[in-house]
């Protein structure tokens, strides 16, 4: 059984370009939450996705772009990079009952030049 | 706002020895969870521990409890007989419940756990 998946591992950008960090949440799963993770800091909630809508989102600005598919892979993307903008960035899935446990993934560390 | 806060930055133990990890919490919610979550340098963040707010009974999972004190919004992680896989980050983190709209988990900054041989 598949756990969540996330890709690219590493990317590295230049200032003002845009990126793609994709997620594949665990199998039987419908919800996907974005975390972004500073270096020596606890994440911060982007943002959820249930039924391929927003269903939450926290303080990030709308250079931060979410996406979900019908079959619950998510799709997290980024305008306009700037340099704050290097992070680790989590996925998490859950069955989207209020007390589902979080899984996540290993991460996408970005790296903005 | 909800808050989390991790006062221990760093912390080292000896192997097979007891160590206790703090955090402390804000908030006003009187039905709400409590995570400890474990990021080794893999960086996957695994769920150690969880504790409902409503269950008096201390949580517990094998080497793992924790020591709930609701009243004075304290939840301290108990690691017993130290093992050298238990070196990582750990984090505290909080999620309202009967979360509707509201989901999402707040996390403190960590403690770095080092394991000595």
């Amino acid at each position: 059984d598949a756990g969540v998946t996330q890709s690219p591992t590493h990317l590295i950008k230049t200032r003002g370009q845009q990126v793609t960090l994709r997620c594949s949440p665990k199998s039987g799963h419908d919800t996907v939450s974005w975390y972004q993770q500073a270096l020596g800091q606890g994440p911060q909630f982007i943002f959820q996705y249930y039924e391929e809508e927003e269903r939450q989102r926290g303080n990030f600005p709308d250079r931060f772009s979410g996406h979900q598919f019908p079959n619950y892979s998510s799709e997290l993307n980024v305008n306009a990079l700037l340099l704050g903008d290097s992070a680790l960035y989590l996925c998490a899935s859950s069955l989207g009952s209020e007390t589902g446990e979080l899984f996540f993934g290993e991460g996408s560390r970005l790296t903005v030049l | 706002a909800q808050t989390v806060t991790q006062s221990q930055p760093e912390m080292s133990v000896q192997e097979a020895e007891t160590v206790t990890l703090s955090c402390t919490y804000d908030t006003s919610e009187s039905d709400y969870y409590l995570f400890w979550y474990k990021q080794p340098p893999s960086r996957q963040m695994i769920l150690v521990i969880r504790q409902e707010a409503y269950k008096q009974q201390n949580a517990t999972e094998n080497r793992f409890s924790v020591n709930f004190q609701k009243a004075a919004k304290s939840f301290s992680l108990k690691i017993s007989d130290s093992q050298l896989g238990d070196a990582a980050m750990y984090f505290c983190a909080y999620r309202r419940g009967n979360a509707g709209n509201n989901r999402k988990l707040i996390w403190g900054l960590g403690t770095s756990l080092g394991v000595n041989p």
